[in-house]
């Protein structure tokens, strides 16, 4: 079945230093891969996106390329702010007939001024 | 243009008994979606609605179940509460089909069983 492995966290920053976040993922046929952002007491956002191969989805400053030889989806971003503080939850979708979104466990990033 | 919204906000609750929450999707949306987030955890997929039918179901007890309304709106309901059911409900909204299709997020609804 479909499953989603993201790095162990939680991870601490300091203000404009470089993010990486590692997702990897396990699908049957060719899914659609997803970065949700979910900030405290609050539900889910949709960071970004990517829908094939070699593609690059990119959102406020934050970027993820769909690398199918190496069925990842990292989220990175060149200088991290206070307030990208969040839970950060890579997401796929296997499409036929699978509608339903499968996480990850979520990574805690906390930014430090 | 209103996003996804779920009421109550929180809830708490004695194990046995039953619980109704409830769903508005974005503007334009008419097809709905339950998750369960347990603390520390990603959400788990419960089941989906599109046209007032289930359309696909995960790994939950038929003590869960829901129902969609022609506005689309959208019921979650849980018979006979077990601790273990505390968790974050969220819904989740979308247009049409596919796989590349997105689905936008309620605030959820925070249920605690005691």
């Amino acid at each position: 079945g479909d499953s989603v492995t993201q790095m162990e966290g939680p991870v601490t920053l300091s203000e404009e230093a470089f993010l990486t976040i590692n997702c990897t993922y396990t699908a049957t046929g060719y899914p659609s891969l997803f970065w949700y952002v979910q900030y405290p007491g609050e539900g889910l956002q949709l960071l970004l996106k990517a829908t094939k191969a070699d593609d690059k989805g990119s959102n406020k400053g934050f970027e993820a390329t769909y690398r199918k030889e190496t069925t990842s989806f990292h989220l990175e971003k060149g200088s991290v702010q206070v307030s990208d503080s969040a839970v950060y939850f890579c997401a796929l979708n296997s499409g036929g007939s699978n509608y339903k979104l499968t996480f990850g466990k979520g990574t805690l990033l906390t930014v430090n001024p | 243009d209103a996003g996804v919204t779920q009421s109550p906000t929180h809830l708490i609750k004695t194990r046995g008994q039953q619980v109704t929450l409830r769903c508005s999707p974005k503007s334009g949306h008419d097809t709905v979606s339950w998750y369960q987030q347990a603390l520390g955890q990603g959400p788990q997929f419960i089941f989906q609605y599109y046209e007032e039918e289930e359309r696909q179901r995960g790994n939950f007890p038929d003590r869960f179940s829901g129902h969609q309304f022609p506005n689309y709106s959208s019921e979650l309901n849980v018979n006979a509460l077990l601790l273990g059911d505390s968790a974050l409900y969220l819904c989740a909204s979308s247009f049409g089909q596919g796989r590349s299709y997105e689905q936008y997020f309620g605030p959820g609804t925070r249920l605690t069983v005691t």
